[in-house]
């Protein structure tokens, strides 16, 4: 069946410091997978998936099939970047997307 | 970025009455819209994928009488949360799905079922 894990449901760091939010997955295909954000307030909006490759507004993710996981990353965390992470996986065709719980980050000042 | 809009944002109804709650993209054409539902300090739990002009896809444990999805248009899909009851009571968020495999979420409509 088809799973997403994000193992943390809140996570705190300084700003300026280092942030990782984990995800893993299982999915008997090949996946693609996705990282959305729920700022205060807003509705959920995509940051970045795995086959663009970009780094959007600091953060990058891997893909990495070994470990079946796909963290989001943040060299320096801003307080901007106080919000909730949702990793989601869906098929190559896009029909069906599964989240994983949530993590949310509190970026102190 | 695409606009998806979901209607009412807050309902609240008495036992036993039907609900409806519209989702619909403004400035894309969506075949395929996705309904989930949230709990509190939960995921979103995906509850059907709608389809225009077929009938909905529900996940299991998902009543199909209870929740009735319809998408009789590109830009249109509907839930109707039926003969509602207290345990119903929730936060329904929808989301379309562009033709790159981005989704685009409504602001979610939060039903209190007295």
């Amino acid at each position: 069946a088809q799973r997403v894990t994000q193992p943390e449901k809140l996570l705190s760091v300084f700003k300026g410091a280092p942030v990782e939010l984990k995800c893993n997955y299982s999915y008997s295909g090949s996946p693609e997978l996705f990282w959305y954000v729920q700022y205060s307030r807003q509705r959920l909006q995509l940051l970045l998936r795995h086959i663009s490759r970009e780094s959007i507004k600091g953060f990058t993710a891997d893909l990495n099939k070994g470990e079946t996981s796909f963290h989001l990353k943040k060299p320096f965390a801003q307080e901007e970047d106080s919000a909730m992470y949702y990793c989601a996986l869906s098929g190559q065709n896009f029909n069906k997307f599964y989240f994983g719980s949530g993590t949310k980050l509190n970026v102190k000042p | 970025g695409a606009v998806v809009s979901q209607h009412p944002s807050r309902v609240i109804c008495k036992s036993g009455t039907s609900v409806k709650i519209e989702c619909r993209s403004l400035d894309f054409q969506a075949t395929t819209m996705f309904w989930y539902r949230q709990f509190p300090k939960q995921s979103l739990m995906l509850m059907a994928t709608s389809n225009e002009g077929s009938k909905a896809t529900y996940e299991q444990g998902v009543e199909k009488d209870k929740f009735l999805i319809n998408h009789a248009s590109l830009t249109l899909s509907t839930l109707t949360v039926t003969s509602a009851h207290p345990e119903d009571s929730s936060f329904y968020i929808c989301s379309a799905r562009q033709n790159t495999g981005e989704l685009f979420f409504g602001e979610g409509s939060r039903l209190t079922v007295l």
